[in-house]
């Protein structure tokens, strides 16, 4: 059962352009939020989060969305670096819990010259 | 940011062997790591729970008799895959949570690949 779902696979983007990310979920109880960038062979890096009490956090280039009434979180890239190109996972998690993380299953990034 | 560090980085090993897996929290305190697999094009799945002191929690479906977690200082806490298959062959990823985070932010570390002949 992937209560957290990341439907595109692949996204690529010019350089300059804005990337948007997509990530949906499940499960009601989760009220909080991260975005991870991940390379080949390497653990997460941690991006951005969001807390279900708000809407929107936004940190440099990166800001993320979520819609809780949609169950949607998106992450906007802007603009999109070539260095941006690696693959992103979002993960949702229950505060209180001991800070368990589901992850998606992630969304390969290419960003072209 | 927060640094995580796993040994070794990658393992061959002979079915039927052991194998253990170090991570440590090189610039902070962690009461609580987790320990991820991943396999090829797929998700993170969290494995365990590891608190410091205290037995480690395993999700579901994960073989606590295979995957021993010992947790045995604060920015310590090691995986060892017993007997090992080559269905355990994976990438392995620890993750650590800062004690003085505010935001539940867990740091990864680098991680471990795994081929067990």
């Amino acid at each position: 059962d992937q209560q957290v779902k990341q439907n595109s696979p692949s996204l690529s983007v010019q350089e300059g352009r804005i990337s948007i990310l997509n990530c949906d979920y499940t499960n009601s109880m989760f009220d909080y939020f991260l975005w991870y960038k991940k390379y080949p062979a390497e653990g997460p890096t941690f991006l951005i989060s969001i807390s279900s009490i708000k809407d929107k956090n936004e940190d440099g280039r990166f800001t993320v969305f979520l819609n809780k009434s949609a169950k949607h979180l998106s992450l906007h890239i802007v603009p999109s670096q070539p260095g941006d190109s690696a693959v992103y996972f979002c993960a949702a998690m229950e505060l209180g819990t001991a800070s368990k993380l589901t992850f998606g299953t992630g969304t390969r990034l290419q960003v072209t010259l | 940011g927060a640094v995580v560090s796993q040994h070794p980085s990658r393992v061959i090993c002979k079915s039927g062997t052991s194998v253990k897996i170090e991570c440590r929290s090189l610039d902070f305190q962690a009461t609580t790591m987790f320990w991820y697999r991943q396999f090829p094009k797929q998700s993170l799945m969290l494995m365990a729970t590891s608190n410091e002191g205290s037995k480690a929690t395993y999700e579901q479906g994960v073989e606590k008799d295979k995957f021993l977690i010992n947790h045995a200082s604060l920015t310590l806490s090691t995986l060892t895959v017993t007997s090992a298959h080559p269905e355990d062959s994976s990438f392995y990823i620890c993750s650590a949570r800062a004690d003085r985070s505010v935001q539940e932010t867990q740091y990864f570390g680098p991680g471990t690949r795994l081929l067990v002949l």
